[in-house]
């Protein structure tokens, strides 16, 4: 168990709908990133932020965004949604260094149909 | 443009037969080299993190080494529970972290 909270872990859905996922960092961890993942496309970092504002931005789409909360959970929102966008979303976070590791949470399965 | 290539693609060893998984990069200014391990459908499970050429970490049957151009993990003496795909990522400043796409090892009995 690394400490990283996802929810829901599935969530079927259909296209032209929008969903919001759902992170708890590590207790004490900072930074909370976003990844895709698909069969054909690997781990795609979406967005990182850091003590609640956007530090970095990866392959992200503009019908996705996300946020993280005073109390450090963040939620990723997916608009507008396409049968493509069917895939695991993981949340991994890290604590204040630069050097950092990342521990990832266990991920939310997304089936839009 | 950073690049992260994982060799090979897919490996199948015996039990007890030890092999290398090879990890490529390209990256100005190399922050840090990241192992994992996942599971399917399961989130990436860390296992090393190698911060400058010549280092090595060890864990369990696991070995990671590190130099300026790739790093590699041993697997030496493999058992069936060591089947997973292993993923290498290198990070090159705040956010900038690229996955490789992964070996995906399948140890049999």
């Amino acid at each position: 168990d690394s400490g990283v909270t996802q929810t829901p872990k599935h969530l079927i859905t259909a296209t032209g709908q929008r969903v919001t996922l759902r992170c708890s960092p590590r207790s004490g961890d900072l930074s909370v990133y976003w990844y895709q993942q698909s069969l054909d496309q690997g781990l795609q970092f979406l967005i990182q932020y850091y003590n609640g504002e956007e530090r970095a931005k990866g392959n992200i789409l503009e019908r996705f965004s996300a946020q993280q909360f005073p109390d450090l959970h963040s939620e990723l929102n997916l608009s507008s949604l396409e049968l493509g966008d069917s895939a695991l979303y993981f949340c991994a976070s890290s604590g204040r260094d630069l050097q950092e590791t990342q521990y990832f949470g266990p991920g939310t399965r997304l089936l839009v149909l | 443009e950073d690049q992260v290539t994982q060799s090979p693609e897919a490996l199948r060893l015996q039990e007890g037969e030890s092999s290398s998984l090879n990890c490529s990069y390209t990256v100005s200014g190399l922050r840090g080299l990241f192992w994992y391990r996942q599971d399917p459908g399961k989130g990436p499970e860390f296992l090393f993190t190698l911060y400058s050429a010549g280092e090595e970490k060890e864990k369990e049957r696991l070995k990671a080494t590190l130099t300026k151009k790739e790093s590699f993990l041993h697997i030496t003496a493999p058992k069936p529970e060591d089947s997973a795909t292993y993923l290498c990522a290198v990070q090159a400043g705040w956010g900038k972290f690229q996955f490789g796409a992964g070996t995906q090892v399948v140890v049999t009995p």
